[in-house]
C-alpha cells in the first residue's frame, strides 16, 4: 500500500517569494495534518484538516495556509518566505479526526525547504 | 502549556546493550501518547500509541510502557540498525495536535 506522498522532495526559495507544498494522504484517510520541523528539534504542529475543515490550527503566522480538497489531498502554502522558515516540513495522514478515540498518524517523507 | 520533555538526548550503546529511553509529559488530559522513529532526512515512522497508564506494547526488541507522567521505550538487545532519533509525542484533551519532544539520537555500535 502507498503511504503519505509529498512532493517535491527539495525546494530551495529565495526571501520574499511564495511556495506551495502538497501531500497526499493515504488511501482512505480523511485527515491531513502539518507539521514544521527545524534541524534538532521535534516536529511543530502547524495545521490539521478534517473532512475539507480547518480542524487545528498552531501558533505560525498569517502567512501560512492549506486546504484539503475533495480527494483528501492537501497543499500547505507559505507567503512571503523568511529565512527562518527553512525546515523539513512533513504531512501526517490519519484515517479520522483527532477527536476519534483510536488515533494514529502516519507520517510522509517530507519537504525540505531551503530558504535564502 | 503542554510540554515533553525526553531524556537523554543522545545515547551511544553497544550492540546487546539494552536501555531505556524516557518521556516525561506535563498536559491536561493525555489522550494519547506515540513514539515514533525517524532515520536523517526521513519523516517519523509510526511506533506505537498508549491510551491510559499500565498500557504495554512490543514489537521486536522495542517495548512501550505508560505511566501517569512519563513513558518508557525499553530496547533489549539493540543492533546497529536501531540507530535513529526517536521521538515521543502527545495528544491531549480538547486538542487536535501532536505535542512532540525534541528527540532522543540513539546510536548502536556494532
Amino acid at each position: 500500500d502507498a503511504g503519505v506522498t509529498q512532493s517535491p522532495t527539495h525546494l530551495i526559495k529565495t526571501r520574499g517569494q511564495h511556495v506551495t507544498l502538497r501531500c497526499s494522504p493515504i488511501s482512505g484517510h480523511k485527515s491531513v495534518s502539518w507539521y514544521q520541523q527545524v534541524l534538532g528539534q521535534g516536529p511543530q504542529f502547524i495545521f490539521q484538516y478534517y473532512e475539507k475543515e480547518e480542524r487545528g490550527r498552531g501558533n505560525f503566522p498569517d502567512r501560512f495556509s492549506a486546504r484539503q480538497f475533495p480527494n483528501y489531498s492537501s497543499e500547505l502554502n507559505v507567503n512571503a518566505l523568511l529565512l527562518g522558515d527553512s525546515a523539513l516540513y512533513l504531512c501526517a495522514s490519519s484515517p479520522e479526526g483527532a477527536m476519534s478515540s483510536s488515533y494514529e498518524q502516519y507520517f510522509g517523507p517530507g519537504t525540505r525547504l531551503t530558504v535564502t | 502549556e503542554d510540554q515533553v520533555t525526553q531524556s537523554p538526548e543522545a545515547l551511544r550503546l553497544q550492540e546487546g546493550e539494552s536501555s531505556s529511553l524516557n518521556c516525561s509529559y506535563t498536559v491536561s488530559g493525555l489522550r494519547g501518547l506515540f513514539w515514533y522513529r525517524q532515520d536523517p532526512g526521513k519523516g517519523p515512522e509510526f511506533l506505537f500509541t498508549l491510551y491510559s497508564a499500565g498500557e504495554e506494547k512490543e514489537k521486536e526488541r522495542l517495548k512501550a510502557t505508560l505511566t501517569k507522567k512519563e513513558s518508557f521505550l525499553h530496547i533489549t538487545a539493540p543492533k546497529p540498525e536501531d540507530s535513529a532519533t526517536y521521538l515521543c509525542a502527545v495528544l491531549t484533551g480538547g486538542s487536535e495536535k501532536l505535542v512532540f519532544g525534541k528527540g532522543m539520537k540513539l546510536t548502536v555500535n556494532p
